[in-house]
């Protein structure tokens, strides 16, 4: 079971703007920042968000990061069939003194 | 640019150990800790630790402590991840990721660049 809790699974259609939730606890997401990678299958993580909002140089603005308390979101807007895919996030744990991720979720754009 | 290439494919039996290694290129390879992310078929990933590619330190999972060695090459900008007492639920994609920003011994805790994955299977 994972330190992050994540929906399995999300959905939404083109062109709608889809939320993606990350819930973790006072130990990690509650006092440190939190990421979010974007996995293609057979592939990589790509980095798609870092320090709660900000985004790396080449990913779109439809990506938008955010942290309340012990929970974070990932917002895509303009739903596009290319973001069909799975998102992870991941934060720092001082309980474990590790890296931790979330399940994971999967995106179907319908 | 930034690039970290991995080892190919390995295929061990239960109890055997492994060595993947990770070339580094593009960027100056002892001003950045090297970390280690697995990923079994269909689950999350899953943090193992890293390496302070400058002295050498290194930190590790509590998972896979006393299990698990990350060493760092004497030259060619290589880290390598050594698993051993493999059994079947190590069965895994391994990949390094850099961090995106180190400042001494101060990194990010997330990363901008990742190896391609080296497949892990353990299988008697």
């Amino acid at each position: 079971q994972s330190v992050l809790t994540q929906p399995p699974s999300a959905s939404g259609t083109p062109g709608q703007r889809v939320t993606i939730s990350c819930s973790g606890s006072s130990s990690n997401i509650g006092g440190n920042s939190v990421s979010w990678y974007q996995q293609l299958p057979g592939t990589a993580p790509k980095l798609l968000i870092y320090s709660n909002n900000q985004r790396p140089s080449g990913v779109p603005d439809r990506f938008s990061g955010s942290k309340s308390g012990t929970s974070a979101s990932l917002a895509i807007s303009g739903l596009q069939s290319e973001d069909e895919t799975t998102y992870y996030c991941a934060t720092w744990d001082d309980s474990l003194t590790g890296l931790v991720f979330g399940g994971g979720t999967k995106l179907t754009v319908l | 640019q930034v690039q970290l290439v991995q080892s190919g494919a390995e295929v061990k039996k239960p109890g055997a150990s492994v060595k993947v290694s990770c070339k580094a290129s593009g960027y100056t390879f002892a001003s950045y800790t090297l970390h280690w992310v697995r990923q079994a078929p269909g689950q999350r990933l899953e943090w193992m630790g890293w390496i302070n590619v400058g002295d050498g330190s290194t930190k590790y999972s509590q998972r896979f402590q006393g299990r698990v060695i990350i060493t760092r090459g004497t030259s060619a900008s290589t880290a390598y991840l050594e698993v051993s007492s493999l059994r079947s639920e190590d069965t895994a994609v391994y990949y390094c990721a850099r961090p995106q920003y180190c400042s001494g011994s101060s990194c990010s805790n997330w990363f901008d660049a990742w190896g391609q994955g080296t497949l892990v299977t353990v299988s008697s």
